[in-house]
């Protein structure tokens, strides 16, 4: 079965630092790739997704992430952040992609806080 | 409605009792999704719904945990003589064809479930 490994559980950084999370998984076929991000108080919210095609998808806010056959990889990166990015991220996975049963499995997530 | 709904928003329950979570997915939407999501860990498949029919529902822990949607629009959650490890955030998910290679899952605020 897919896994999805987030290794960093907290992240703390100052306002206008750059960012990137990490995320692995497991499967090595073809997969779908989603970072989903919440809010305080809010649910959760598709950042970006990749299904193919340029291995570097860009999001909404700034955000963009890189997906990398070879390791496994779909790093979420943003080059400034600001306070209001504080949120919790979420990588997640379709594996494989079923059309129709389009079930995620997700990482354990990153709490990122923004220090103004 | 313009999002997913679930109801309730919190729900306490004594150990034993029956519980019932409600989702209400975005009109037309054909796919709906159930997720738990237990403290500090990210949210993790139970069941899938076409329409009316479940077509998948590998990820229901117990045979304590059903799930229905009747006319193929609200979905019910059921658990019954509910156990502490059932104490979690149950999120609910619907989308719909597209025609795409991916059908974007649009997830509800969550009941928070607590076992006592």
């Amino acid at each position: 079965a897919q896994s999805v490994s987030q290794h960093n559980h907290h992240v703390i950084l100052s306002e206008a630092a750059s960012l990137e999370l990490g995320c692995n998984y497991s499967y090595g076929g073809t997969v779908n790739l989603f970072w989903y991000v919440q809010y305080p108080g809010q649910h959760l919210q598709l950042l970006l997704k990749y299904f193919s095609g340029d291995p570097l998808v860009k999001g909404i806010k700034g955000f963009e992430a890189e997906f990398i056959k070879s390791k496994f990889s779909f790093n979420l990166r943003k080059p400034s952040v600001q306070w209001s990015d504080t949120a919790e991220y979420f990588c997640a996975v379709n594996d494989p992609p079923n059309f129709g049963n389009e079930k995620l499995t997700f990482g354990t997530g990153t709490r990122l806080t923004i220090i103004p | 409605g313009a999002g997913v709904s679930q109801s309730p928003r919190y729900k306490v329950a004594k150990r034993g009792q029956d519980v019932a979570l409600r989702c209400d997915p975005i009109s037309g939407h054909v796919s709906l999704f159930w997720y738990q999501q237990a403290l500090g860990q990210g949210p993790e498949f139970l069941t899938y719904f076409q329409n009316e029919a479940q077509l998948d529902k590998s990820g229901l822990p117990s045979d304590r945990f059903f799930a229905e949607r009747p006319e193929g629009s609200v979905s019910t959650l059921k658990i019954q003589r509910t156990q502490q490890e059932d104490s979690a955030v149950y999120l609910c998910a619907s989308s719909s064809p597209t025609g795409g290679l991916y059908n974007e899952q649009f997830f509800g605020p969550g009941t928070r479930l607590t076992v006592l």
